[in-house]
């Protein structure tokens, strides 16, 4: 069975780094892209950007571009989202995503984020 | 904002149909995903390639597309239904967009 596990809820000062992760199973992990989705507390689904780890090709959206790192590590079939210096803003819940030919099909179990001094 | 327009919130008595509607102008050219999602749980995805719908997903689940409008509709409406509900496209090349999301009450 396919699954996308995710590193669990940390909880980080403002200023201080981070780096969370989404380990893949059950399938061929270089031959699909990995996405990361934000959710902010009480709102939507936001698409921050997207890595294929056959060829570490990586993609942002504009508004997280400069903000975070997508990387992978493909080894141990894992992707990573990172901060160098979080904001209380970047407090949410974090999800990773499979894109497969039916589209996002396959979803973390999210981690959540609390930034606070 | 989102580039992908939806409803707020959606009300239905159960067994009646629901829809709900997404629009945006990358509907026009690209394929539309639905995703449900329950408080506290991962969005599941319930139809993809705008009409199509994944193995496990119930048959009361549907939709359609026209022009720059998707619509997924949820037939017999059971109260375990009761989640928020996103519309998912492409814009550009390979950018993603969200709608906002739609609550549905099933009351």
């Amino acid at each position: 069975e396919v699954h996308l596990t995710q590193s669990g809820a940390e909880v980080r000062k403002p200023g201080e780094s981070l780096k969370i992760s989404c380990q893949g199973s059950g399938y061929t992990f270089t031959s699909n892209w990995i996405a990361w989705v934000r959710q902010l507390p009480g709102k939507g689904l936001e698409w921050m950007g997207v890595i294929f780890p056959n060829d570490f090709d990586t993609r942002y959206s504009p508004p997280f571009q400069g903000q975070v790192t997508i990387s992978v590590d493909t080894s141990i079939n894992t992707a990573y989202l990172q901060w160098n210096s979080l904001k209380p803003s970047d407090t949410a819940m974090y999800y990773c995503a499979r894109l497969s030919s039916r589209g996002y099909d396959i979803w973390g179990q999210g981690a959540l984020v609390t930034v606070s001094s | 904002s989102s580039e992908l327009t939806q409803p707020p919130s959606v009300s239905v008595s159960p067994g009646q149909t629901a829809t709900i509607t997404c629009s945006g102008h990358q509907l026009g050219t690209s394929n539309a995903c639905w995703f449900q999602q329950k408080p506290g749980q991962p969005p599941i995805l319930v139809i993809y390639q705008s009409t199509k719908r994944p193995s496990g997903i119930p048959e009361r689940f549907s939709a359609s597309t026209s022009g720059n409008t998707a619509t997924l509709i949820i037939s017999g409406t059971q109260a375990m239904d009761e989640a928020d509900y996103y519309c998912q496209s492409w814009d550009s090349s390979t950018d993603v967009v969200f709608g906002g999301g739609t609550k549905l009450t099933v009351l």
